[in-house]
């Protein structure tokens, strides 16, 4: 079946450590992208990238990083110094940025303890 | 920077009513604006996109409308069900973004 798996569904960190949530689609869309989404808000930008090689940052990098290494895969890294990282995490995928629909995945809900 | 707010925060209807929800953008240069549902700790599923040349869009008993001029679309749903409650979200394109807005979250009373 063709769409976006993230894992894991639910991922536990402790303070201080740095964590890689995955992000992987076969729908050969060249634009990629994490969201974060914390209760009674909308979702916010953390990277994009529109092709193989290149991203850039959304409206709330700091902290994160990304690769996009591959069409097919774009993880995204959740460093200590992410200040508040508890919330759940989008990835979605689309033809290009201005083209079409977005397509998301379930989502990884991460907890810091 | 586009700025998306969608009113009500929150609706419940009977089951049967018709219903609209609304979205207002700031900035009208906008490519297109999607409507999105969300199930509780899911991801988002496309319902609607409407190109910036359009005026609406329909599907089954969904229908979309968009007035760029304004910055409003609104979201209308038919003889609503049990299984439409959800969290609705408008998003629009602009430049290389998409912004959301916070959603409506919607309960169907059987």
């Amino acid at each position: 079946d063709g769409g976006i798996t993230q894992s894991p569904k639910y991922l536990f960190r402790k303070e201080g450590q740095n964590v890689t949530l995955s992000c992987e689609q076969n729908l050969n869309h060249d634009a990629m992208y994490w969201y974060r989404q914390d209760p009674g808000q909308g979702l916010r930008l953390i990277y994009y990238s529109q092709i193989v090689n290149d991203f850039q940052k959304g409206d709330i990098a700091e902290g994160y990083s990304v690769s996009r290494e591959k069409k097919e895969s774009f993880p995204l890294t959740v460093t200590s110094a992410q200040k508040n990282p508890t919330a759940f995490y989008l990835c979605a995928s689309s033809p290009g940025v201005a083209a079409g629909t977005q397509y998301f995945g379930p989502g990884t809900r991460l907890t810091v303890l | 920077k586009q700025e998306v707010t969608q009113i009500p925060a929150a609706l419940s209807v009977p089951e049967g009513e018709n219903l609209v929800l609304n979205c207002s953008f700031t900035d009208s240069a906008i490519y297109n604006l999607q409507w999105f549902r969300q199930d509780p700790g899911k991801g988002l599923t496309s319902l609607l996109l409407i190109q910036s040349s359009q005026r609406e869009q329909t599907s089954g008993r969904l229908n979309a409308s968009l007035d760029k001029s304004s910055g409003r679309s609104t979201l209308y749903i038919a003889a609503s069900q049990p299984g439409d409650s959800a969290t609705y979200l408008c998003a629009v394109v602009d430049g290389n973004q998409f912004y959301f807005g916070t959603g409506t979250s919607l309960t169907v009373i059987p």
